[in-house]
C-alpha cells in the first residue's frame, strides 16, 4: 500500500461546477498536511496547508479526518485556471515528507 | 524576488556522463531538499540539507551527491549517468523542516539519459 494515495482522475468538470479530491495516508503519526498545486511542466507551488478543524481560503476548502486518514480538497465554483495536478502531501515528522502522485483536473468551457 | 533558482531547465546525457544540477536560494533558509519527479510517481526526495555543511540522504540517493559550502547553493552532482535518472528533478527550501513548513520550489530541470 501506497503511504499517500490518491485518484489519478483525471477529473472533467464544466466550469462552475464543485469537484472534491481525497486522499488516503497510512502513517497514523502524520503531522502535518498540505495541498499543492502542479500546472503542466511547473514546479509545485503550495495551494493550501490542511489544519484539524479544516480551514478554507475563497473557493477552496481543506478537510482532514484524522480517525479515517484522509484529507480532502473541496473546489467551488471551478474555473478554466483551476486545471492542473492536485498534489496532496503528508509530512510524518523531520524531513519525512511523502507527495502522492497527484490528481488531475481538466475544467472545461 | 527570485526564491529558488534551479539551472539549467533542460539536458540530455550520454550513459556515463557526468554534470552538476545547480540550486540557489535568497530566502535564508537553512533547510534545503532535492526531489526528482517521474511520471506517474509523487515526488521522490534524493538528499537534504539543514545548514551549511550539514547533508542526509534521502529516500531515493543513489547515483548522486551533494555538498552545501553556503546557505544559498545546494547542487547535485550526478556521477556515471544512467537511463534510470531520467526525470524531471527539483530543488526546493523550507524555513523550517519540510513535514512542518510548506516548500519553495525552483522550477526544474529536465533530464534526460540516453
Amino acid at each position: 500500500r501506497k503511504e499517500v494515495e490518491q485518484d489519478p482522475g483525471p477529473f472533467n468538470v464544466p466550469e462552475g461546477a464543485t469537484v472534491a479530491f481525497n486522499c488516503t495516508y497510512s502513517n497514523s503519526a502524520s503531522q502535518s498536511f498540505f495541498w499543492y498545486r502542479q500546472d503542466c511542466r511547473k514546479e509545485p507551488k503550495l495551494l493550501m496547508s490542511v489544519y484539524s478543524s479544516g480551514n478554507e481560503d475563497g473557493r477552496f476548502t481543506a478537510q482532514l479526518n484524522r480517525a479515517s486518514q484522509y484529507i480532502s480538497l473541496l473546489i467551488r465554483d471551478s474555473k478554466l485556471s483551476d486545471s492542473a495536478t492536485y498534489l496532496c502531501v503528508v509530512g510524518a515528522g523531520g524531513f519525512k515528507t511523502i507527495f502522492g502522485a497527484g490528481t488531475r483536473l481538466f475544467v472545461k468551457a | 524576488n527570485a526564491g529558488v533558482t534551479q539551472t539549467p531547465k533542460f539536458r540530455i546525457l550520454k550513459i556515463g556522463q557526468s554534470m552538476t544540477l545547480q540550486c540557489t536560494q535568497d530566502m535564508n533558509h537553512n533547510y534545503m531538499y532535492w526531489y526528482r519527479q517521474d511520471p506517474g510517481m509523487g515526488l521522490k526526495l534524493i538528499y537534504y540539507s539543514v545548514g551549511a555543511g550539514i547533508t542526509d540522504k534521502g529516500e531515493v540517493p543513489n547515483g548522486y551527491n551533494v555538498s552545501r559550502s553556503t546557505t544559498e547553493d545546494f547542487p547535485l552532482r550526478l556521477e556515471l549517468a544512467a537511463p534510470s535518472q531520467t526525470s524531471v528533478y527539483f530543488c526546493a527550501s523550507s524555513p523550517r523542516t519540510a513535514a512542518n513548513s510548506p516548500l519553495h520550489f525552483g522550477n526544474g530541470t529536465r533530464l534526460t539519459v540516453t
